[in-house]
């Protein structure tokens, strides 16, 4: 049960595009559509982006996007506001009940 | 409007105890899958637990087996964790989360502080 590997930051600046990789196996990632993404601001609960690899929950503007490719996932935030600025974290299904997050991305908006 | 709301946390010795609740509101708690997740100091997310409806199935990531119990009370609308046996290592904030969508956590509580000293 290793924690899925995420880069420590990535930054833009307003209105351009960035990318958080999520990186796993085939026993979790790679092997389930159950990808999901979470937004964490400081001192806030997390709070849920994605979900099924790419399906956006109501209210989640729809700059927000999720992929994967093999035992990859990426969230991709196009159009990037002040307002993007947090922590951001992948969570995979890793078979028999059991869910494993990633290490977790800061989002700097320069 | 879902609610999470955690209490219970606190500061226990090594090798204390401590039970966790966490009281929901408006959803049917009894038709959904629960979970909690915790966040050490400056780290990252990690699941803990997760309940089945009825409270028959429960699965534990491996650090907590044998330690943590989470169990549920639907007619009091409440799910809990039981930790004995703590360790430094498990402090955190402890999330309550709502398992909706199929391997989602799609509402979360406002965390519960516990700090496990030496």
């Amino acid at each position: 049960q290793s924690a899925l590997t995420q880069p420590r930051s990535v930054s833009g600046s307003p209105g351009q595009s960035v990318a958080i990789s999520c990186t796993g196996t085939s026993s979790d990632v790679g092997g389930y559509n159950y990808v999901s993404w979470y937004q964490q601001d400081p001192g806030k609960a997390p709070k849920l982006m994605i979900y099924d690899v790419n399906k956006r929950p109501s209210g989640v503007p729809d700059r927000f996007s999720g992929s994967k490719s093999g035992n990859t996932a990426s969230l991709t935030i196009s159009g990037l506001q002040a307002e993007d600025e947090a922590d951001y974290y992948c969570c995979s299904f890793a078979g028999s009940h059991i869910y494993v997050f990633g290490t977790g991305t800061k989002v700097t908006v320069l | 409007e879902v609610q999470l709301v955690e209490s219970g946390g606190g500061l226990v010795q090594s090798g204390g105890s401590l039970r966790l609740s966490c009281a929901a509101s408006g959803f049917p708690l009894r038709n959904y899958w629960m979970s909690w997740v915790r966040q050490a100091p400056g780290k990252g997310l990690e699941w803990v637990a997760n309940i089945k409806e009825d409270g028959s199935e429960k699965y534990y990531v491996d650090s907590v087996k044998g330690r943590f119990t989470i169990s549920r009370d639907n007619a009091k609308n409440s799910v809990f964790l039981q930790m004995n046996s703590l360790r430094v290592e498990d402090t955190a904030v402890f999330y309550c989360a709502r398992y909706g969508i199929p391997g989602t956590f799609d509402y979360w509580g406002q965390g519960i502080l516990v700090t496990v000293s030496s």
